[in-house]
Parts: structure tokens; C-alpha cells; sequence
């Protein structure tokens, strides 16, 4: 069965601290990884999107690394802000016939505190 | 840019009611879905279609109905509410399969009392 499994739950960082968050799947067959922030009352806004091939991407302070042999991803948040505070949604991808289909994680909330 | 509009906001509703969310985009995207999202679980694929006339079920479609008569517009019908169907519902678009970006609407909170 594909399943996403992200940890922790929950995580509370002071600001300007690093953190990261991890994502473990078992989805074949494997197409794309990607990571989505969720604000609170807000829909989910895309981060970063890594295909087989790709190991490492970054957007600003978020950089994403994917290992399809162990089938994990992380997220890494350098010098976090109060901004960040936000649901962290890993969101993988698999290929059923022509189609791509995705199946999401049920996200890893931060809060980033003064 | 609207992007990915969904209305209503918020809605209430008795149990047995009908009720139609609306979404829309303006991206002229042909792939355009419906999820729900419900405390310590992902977003659940609800329905989707991948272009104007052509429409399927996802992971979790019983108790709604999808069409799609345009590529902007894919309205999604609750057809006799439930307290189970009390969730967050989120309209999506991408250009194509979802192997890209998944733009996402706003949100509908929706309580079935």
C-alpha cells in the first residue's frame, strides 16, 4: 500500500534556529517528491518538487534532499522566522497508467517562537 | 492572478441538505481535483478530472458528484450532507498530470450539523 509518514508531528523551534523534517514513503512507482506550506486557514503553497534524478533542491532558506534508495526526504529550514510557523506537507508522486497520481503526508506543524 | 478560486468560505449545514462548492481558475489548466482535509490525516483525493466532459473518482468519492462542463469550472455537490463530510475542502488545478505544481484554492470549511 503507498503511504507517506512524516515526523515529528508537532515541532516548536526558537526563531532563528535551524530544524529539520523528515519524510518516509513507500510509493511505486516513484515519479516526484515535493514539499508544500500550509499557513493556517490557507491552502497548501508548493516549495520545492524533486524528480528520481534529483537529490537536493532548494528555495531560499528551504532545501529539500531526497533519497530514493532509502526512500526518504527532508526538509531543512535555515534561520528560521515567525513566518514559518505552518504545516509542512510532503507529497509524493507515482504513475498509474498514464497518470500521475500523488498522495500526501499529513504534515509536520512548526511553530517558531520568539 | 486569481489562480484557484473557491467559494463558499465557510458554510453550515443540517444533515440531509444538498449543497454545491464552487471552484474556478483561471490558469487554463486541464487537470482540476477535490480534496478534503481532516485533522492528522493528508488531503484526500474526493474527485478529478483531467479536462472539460471528463471526470473520475479518487480515494474517498461516496456522497459527492463532480462535472465538468468547462476548463475553468469544477464544482463539487455534497448530495445529502453528513456530520462525516464536516471538513476542510480544498479545489486544486496543475497544468496537465499532477506530476506538476498543484496550485490550491483558499479552502471551504464546511460543518454538517
Amino acid at each position: 500500500k503507498n503511504q507517506v509518514e512524516q515526523s515529528p508531528q508537532s515541532l516548536i523551534i526558537l526563531e532563528g534556529k535551524n530544524c529539520t523534517l523528515q519524510c518516509n514513503y513507500t510509493v511505486s512507482p516513484f515519479s516526484n517528491l515535493r514539499w508544500y506550506k500550509q499557513d493556517t486557514g490557507r491552502g497548501p503553497v508548493s516549495l520545492t518538487i524533486m524528480t528520481f534524478s534529483e537529490n537536493t533542491k532548494s528555495n531560499g532558506r528551504y532545501t529539500a534532499t531526497l533519497d530514493a534508495d532509502t526512500k526518504q526526504s527532508s526538509l531543512h529550514i535555515t534561520a528560521s522566522q515567525l513566518s514559518d510557523s505552518a504545516s509542512y506537507i510532503c507529497v509524493v508522486g507515482w504513475r498509474k497508467a498514464s497518470y500521475d497520481k500523488v498522495i500526501f503526508g499529513p504534515g509536520t506543524s512548526l511553530s517558531v517562537i520568539p | 492572478n486569481a489562480g484557484v478560486t473557491q467559494t463558499p468560505k465557510f458554510q453550515v449545514l443540517k444533515t440531509g441538505q444538498s449543497m454545491t462548492l464552487q471552484c474556478a481558475q483561471d490558469m487554463n489548466h486541464e487537470y482540476m481535483s477535490w480534496y478534503r482535509q481532516d485533522p492528522g490525516m493528508g488531503l484526500r483525493l474526493i474527485h478529478y478530472s483531467v479536462g472539460a466532459g471528463i471526470t473520475d473518482q479518487g480515494e474517498v468519492p461516496n456522497g459527492y458528484n463532480v462535472s465538468r462542463s468547462t476548463t475553468e469550472d469544477f464544482p463539487l455537490r455534497l448530495l445529502s450532507a453528513a456530520p462525516s463530510q464536516t471538513s476542510v475542502y480544498f479545489c486544486a488545478s496543475s497544468y496537465g498530470a499532477p506530476g506538476n505544481t498543484i496550485y490550491f484554492g483558499e479552502g471551504s470549511w464546511l460543518t454538517v450539523v
